[in-house]
């Protein structure tokens, strides 16, 4: 049972660069979010999902794209990287009763964009 | 909007103290409230869940407790070890899960 597992763990971009963080639970949780952290800020919600095929916007979701084609994966995409993505992104998820089970956390992308 | 404030910021103790780590929450109508810890470069691992409806919730020397009505929680951790440094967060659940900046926490022998 790996839990929640994010892809790839670091990366360096250039400006106007994109790329795509892959995040994949095994533990069959509807409920999948991303959140950016920052020095000082704390954690912010980017994006989230309630089940499959569907996406929602977070705190901060500009700049971002995500798709859930799949129940397990959540992915989120950089079209152009900027100076300011620099931040490290966790991927979450949970069962639809959040309300009983808590979130499971993976152990984070570290993303430089220069 | 869920504000939540962690106070204090940061604390520096020798070993062996009890210690007291504060979350404050503007919006009461939560689901529960997740305490979490991390390590420096590292993920969240999650310590207590309080559901709304319990008042405090225990881990070994981790005893947590929740005042929803006053949008309040409380970390307690016994007896603490250098190998409890770390940030502390607290997470108010309204459907989504609010973080607030955390508690670095240095305990050293």
């Amino acid at each position: 049972n790996a839990g929640v597992t994010q892809t790839p763990k670091f990366r360096v971009l250039k400006t106007g660069q994109s790329m795509t963080l892959l995040c994949a639970q095994d533990m069959n949780h509807e409920y999948m979010y991303w959140y950016r952290q920052d020095p000082g800020m704390g954690l912010r919600l980017i994006h989230y999902s309630v089940g499959e095929g569907t996406t929602a916007k977070g705190e901060v979701p500009d700049g971002y794209n995500v798709s859930r084609l799949k129940k397990q994966n959540f992915l989120l995409g950089l079209e152009s990287a900027a100076p300011s993505q620099t931040s490290v992104y966790f991927c979450a998820s949970s069962y639809s009763i959040a309300k009983i089970y808590g979130y499971t956390f993976g152990s984070g992308t570290r993303l430089t964009v220069v | 909007k869920q504000e939540v404030t962690q106070i204090p910021a940061a604390l520096s103790v020798p070993e062996g103290e009890n210690l007291v780590l504060n979350c404050s929450f503007t919006d009461s109508a939560i689901y529960n409230l997740q305490w979490f810890r991390q390590d420096p470069g590292k993920g969240l691992t999650s310590l207590l869940l309080i559901q709304s409806s319990q008042r405090e919730q225990t881990s070994g020397r981790l005893n947590a407790s929740l005042d929803k009505s006053s949008g309040r929680s409380t970390l307690y951790i016994a007896a603490s070890q250098p190998g409890d440094s770390a940030t502390y967060l607290c997470a108010p659940n309204t459907d989504k899960l609010i973080f607030g900046t955390g508690t670095r926490l240095q305990v050293f022998p």
